[in-house]
């Protein structure tokens, strides 16, 4: 079936320091892949998205590139900052569903 | 800029009550989406909700479960008989389409149900 992994955190960083959090998944087919933000007490934003093979999904400083080799989407940012402490959640959709389908999410947090 | 919100932010409940958990879509999106995740799990999908009727639902949607848009603006889960296990966080979400630019579904906050 379709699915999704996320590597567990909570990843833990100082600021200006470089983020990876990985994302795998599962899919019949090309589905498009997301990166989903929650704030503190706010609801899931979305971050970026990347529709098909070698797209780099890109928004606020962070990065995401389609690897259908790998079946990857792994999210990258070159120096995080305090206010990008979050929840980061990778989600797929395949094109003939509605849904979305999540990882579990990992938990950024970032210190001064 | 507009949002999703949803009431209440937290419902505790006993088992074998019926709950209503609320939503406000927004105003100019024509498809809805109900998500649910237990604690320390993932994201999971419930139902979506297009035309006055569901699109698609999941494996737990079900007869517990109901949906509704009851007026131009509210969009409704109700369980009708709560278990212990459907304690979880309830997100209701929002897209104005399904393709390109208009697919991006817009969450709410979240409403957290404890089953005691």
């Amino acid at each position: 079936g379709n699915s999704v992994t996320q590597m567990e955190g909570p990843v833990t960083l100082s600021e200006e320091a470089f983020l990876t959090i990985n994302c795998t998944y599962t899919a019949t087919g090309y589905p498009s892949l997301f990166w989903y933000v929650q704030y503190p007490g706010e609801g899931l934003q979305l971050l970026l998205k990347a529709t098909k093979a070698d797209d780099k999904g890109s928004n606020k400083g962070f990065e995401a590139t389609y690897r259908k080799e790998t079946t990857s989407f792994h999210l990258e940012k070159g120096s995080v900052q305090v206010s990008d402490s979050a929840v980061y959640f990778c989600a797929l959709r395949r094109g003939n569903t509605d849904k979305l389908i999540f990882g579990t999410g990992t938990r950024l947090q970032v210190f001064p | 800029e507009p949002e999703v919100t949803q009431t209440p932010s937290h419902q505790v409940t006993q088992m074998g009550q019926e709950v209503i958990l609320r939503c406000v879509p927004i105003s100019n999106h024509l498809y809805f989406y109900w998500y649910r995740q237990i604690l320390g799990q993932k994201v999971e999908f419930l139902v979506s909700f297009y035309n006055n009727e569901i699109s698609e639902k999941s494996e737990i949607f079900d007869d517990q479960f109901s949906v509704e848009r009851p007026d131009g603006s509210n969009f409704t889960l109700k369980i009708r008989s709560t278990k212990l296990e459907d304690s979880a966080m309830y997100f209701c979400a929002s897209s104005a389409g399904l393709a390109g630019v208009l697919e991006e579904q817009f969450f709410g906050p979240g409403t957290r149900l404890t089953v005691l």
